[in-house]
């Protein structure tokens, strides 16, 4: 049984670019959630999409945004990219009303120049 | 507001020691708890957790904690720490209704041999 599994594991962009990470969830899994972690830093919440839907959102400026599709997979994209947007973004899947089952992926570790 | 604190950032400890790693949260009702363990360049993977009941649980690789509801405080254990122990551990709250973690700062463990 796949756990979650993000794509890809690392990426390079420059300032003002745009950017997409991608995430399949475990098997079983209808909710994903996506976070953030810069270096030195606990996870921070970004989003949850449950029934292809926003469900919550954290504290992120609308330059992400993101994306849940029939089969439960997600995006996460990241418009015109600053250099505090390197980090390790980690996608998490959890079953319907599972906000205790959470599983992580091994993120995707994004580098902004 | 809810919040998680890890007071210490560094924890160094020799091959066989004892180990106890500090968590200390806000929230106006008992949350769900957590720790998790990140190894670099990872995700996070589940120690353990606690929702409701005994207040000493027990985790994977050898890992306890112990929830005080007084001190707000869920601090993880271990007995004898083993040198591939060493890594980063958050806690992290989740509130029941919600759809989110919080997570602490981290704690890095190194470990002597």
């Amino acid at each position: 049984d796949a756990g979650v599994t993000q794509s890809p594991t690392h990426l390079i962009k420059t300032r003002g670019q745009q950017v997409t990470l991608r995430c399949s969830p475990k098997s079983g899994h209808d909710t994903v959630s996506w976070y953030q972690q810069a270096l030195g830093q606990g996870p921070q919440f970004i989003f949850q999409y449950y029934e292809e839907e926003e469900r919550q959102r954290g504290n992120f400026p609308d330059r992400f945004s993101g994306h849940q599709f029939p089969n439960y997979s997600s995006e996460l994209n990241v418009n015109a990219l600053l250099l505090g947007d390197s980090a390790l973004y980690l996608c998490a899947s959890s079953p319907t009303g599972g906000v205790e089952k959470l599983f992580f992926g091994s993120g995707t570790q994004l580098s902004v120049l | 507001a809810q919040s998680v604190t890890q007071p210490d950032i560094h924890i160094t400890v020799s091959e066989g020691a004892s180990l106890e790693l500090r968590c200390n949260y806000s929230y106006g009702a008992t949350p769900y708890l957590f720790w998790y363990v990140q190894s670099p360049g990872q995700g996070l993977q589940l120690l353990l957790k606690y929702f409701s009941g005994d207040t000493l649980v027990q985790g994977i690789k050898g890992f306890e904690a112990e929830f005080k509801r007084s001190q707000s405080s869920f601090n993880l254990r271990k007995p004898s720490v083993h040198w591939s122990d060493a890594a980063e551990y958050f806690c992290a709250v989740g509130a029941p209704g919600t759809y989110k973690y919080i997570f602490g700062t981290g704690t890095r463990l190194k470990v002597l041999a």
